[in-house]
């Protein structure tokens, strides 16, 4: 089976810190994802990336920054985090490279408080 | 701008019944849509894919269809049960190799 994780299911910070949100998926996957879902809102894409170091904007990318030094691992940054980051963080990986993407594995998601 | 809409946003039906959920898409160019469940507070876990060349998809006692030309696809659920409720999402994966997710319609199976 497929599995992705992150590294935390609940987290709270404070206005202005640095967050770090991870994510690994165990199956050798080109694709990885981030998105936040808010009520009323659905899923949002933030950022993805096809391969290690290569990464594209989603729909949502202002305030956030990633990493992909290794393939397995997909970071997830907030410089500075604001309550407006509050959300449900979910993280998603695909077995295609390129950019055409098959089904997509989720993790559980991290629940973030920014207070 | 391809956007996605399923209505209604919440339905509750008794045990047993069949049930029909909607998705709905703006832009009929798109390589692939997927039906996902999500139980609260966790993940999304695939249901099923249709390929933009395919009219259906079935798995045990859910079958999807797709209409490109009107930008319609149902989830159909056979003989529902408790363990079904969830939310339900669709994803359209567009030509701009963008997934967009509709918001979900949230399943209340009644015992």
């Amino acid at each position: 089976d497929v599995k992705v994780t992150q590294s935390s299911r609940y987290l709270v910070k404070r206005t202005g810190e640095k967050v770090f949100l991870e994510c690994v998926q165990d199956m050798d996957h080109e694709n990885m994802f981030w998105y936040r879902q808010d009520p009323g809102l659905g899923l949002r894409l933030i950022y993805f990336s096809y391969d290690v170091k290569m990464k594209e904007k989603g729909d949502i990318p202002e305030g956030y920054s990633v990493s992909r030094e290794k393939k397995e691992r997909f970071s997830l940054i907030l410089e500075s985090a604001s309550t407006n980051q509050t959300s449900m963080y979910l993280c998603a990986s695909s077995p295609r490279g390129g950019r055409r993407t098959d089904t997509q594995y989720f993790g559980p998601g991290t629940r973030l408080t920014v207070l | 701008k391809q956007e996605v809409t399923q209505i209604p946003a919440a339905l509750s039906v008794p045990e047993g019944e069949n049930l029909v959920l909607n998705c709905s898409f703006t832009d009929s160019a798109i390589y692939n849509l997927q039906w996902f469940r999500q139980d609260p507070g966790k993940g999304l876990t695939s249901l099923l894919l249709i390929q933009s060349s395919q009219r259906e998809q079935t798995s045990g006692r859910l079958n999807a269809s797709l209409d490109k030309s009107s930008g319609r696809s149902t989830l159909y659920i056979a003989a529902s049960q408790p363990g079904d409720s969830a939310t339900y999402l669709c994803a359209v994966l567009s030509s701009a190799s963008k997934i967009i997710f509709g918001s979900g319609t949230r399943l209340s199976i009644r015992p």
